[in-house]
C-alpha cells in the first residue's frame, strides 16, 4: 500500500542542523510533488518547501536559505536538512505527496531545538 | 507569507450540521481552488477533498466542499463525536509560488 515512511524523532542543539528523511513506498515517488510542512506544538500547518519530478526545489520565503530539500531516487526517498536551527523550529515535521492537494503524509517526525 | 483566513473554533450539536469557512484571494482559494484537510490530536493531517469539491475514496459523503469565489467552505453533516478534530483548507498561492495553509478550525461537536 501506498505509504511515507519518516526517520525518528531528533533532538538537537541551537545551531546544530538537523535531516529528516521520508521513504515512500507503493508508488513511483519521483513522479510526484513532494513537499515538506511543519506543525510547531499547539499550532498550525506551515509549508516549507517541495521538489518537483525533475528534482527542482521550491522553498517557502520563511525558509530559503535554511532548508534543503532533496531525494534519491534509487532509494525513494526524500529528505529535509535544516540548517542552523532555533529553539522556535521546535515543531513535528511532516512529509507529504501532493497531485493537486495534499493526500498522502508521512507519520510525522518531532525535531525539539533546546540548548 | 500571508495565509488563508478560517475561523479558530466552531461548535455545533450531535447529529447537526457543520460549516466551515476559508477565505482567501483570487491568488489563491480564487485562482485553482482549495483543498480540506482534517487533523486529530496526535496524527497527521488527512485530505477530505480536493479541487474545490472533490472527495478521496473513503471519505464520507458527510463531508461536502464548495468554493464561492475567494471562499471555500466545508460543510459536516450528522455530526458525529469523531468529527470532533482540526480542518485545515490548503490551496496554491500562484502569485507567491507557495502552498499557504488557514489556521485551522477546532471543531467541536456537542
Amino acid at each position: 500500500q501506498e505509504q511515507l515512511v519518516q526517520s525518528g524523532t531528533e533532538v538537537r542543539k541551537p545551531g546544530a542542523s538537523v535531516k529528516v528523511s521520508c521513504k515512500a513506498s507503493g508508488f513511483t515517488f519521483s513522479s510526484y510533488y513532494m513537499h515538506w510542512v511543519r506543525q510547531a506544538p499547539g499550532q498550525g500547518l506551515e509549508w516549507m518547501g517541495m521538489i518537483d519530478p525533475r528534482g527542482a526545489t521550491t522553498y517557502a520565503q520563511n525558509f530559503r536559505g535554511r532548508v534543503t530539500v532533496t531525494r534519491d531516487t534509487s532509494t525513494s526517498t526524500i529528505y529535509m536538512e535544516l540548517s542552523s536551527p532555533r529553539p522556535d523550529d521546535t515543531a513535528v515535521y511532516y512529509c507529504a505527496r501532493e497531485a493537486g492537494a495534499f493526500d498522502l503524509w508521512g507519520q510525522g517526525t518531532m525535531v525539539t531545538v533546546s540548548s | 507569507q500571508a495565509g488563508l483566513t478560517q475561523p479558530p473554533s466552531v461548535s455545533k450539536d450531535l447529529r447537526q450540521t457543520a460549516t466551515l469557512t476559508c477565505t482567501g484571494n483570487s491568488h489563491n482559494v480564487g485562482y485553482q481552488g482549495a483543498a480540506w484537510l482534517q487533523q486529530d490530536q496526535g496524527h497527521p493531517p488527512k485530505l477530505l477533498s480536493y479541487r474545490d469539491d472533490s472527495r478521496p475514496s473513503g471519505i464520507s459523503e458527510r463531508f461536502s466542499a464548495s468554493r464561492s469565489g475567494d471562499t471555500a467552505s466545508l460543510t459536516i453533516s450528522g455530526l458525529q463525536p469523531e468529527d470532533e478534530a482540526d480542518y485545515y483548507c490548503s490551496a496554491f498561492d500562484a502569485s507567491l509560488s507557495a502552498w499557504v495553509f488557514g489556521g485551522g478550525t477546532r471543531l467541536t461537536v456537542l
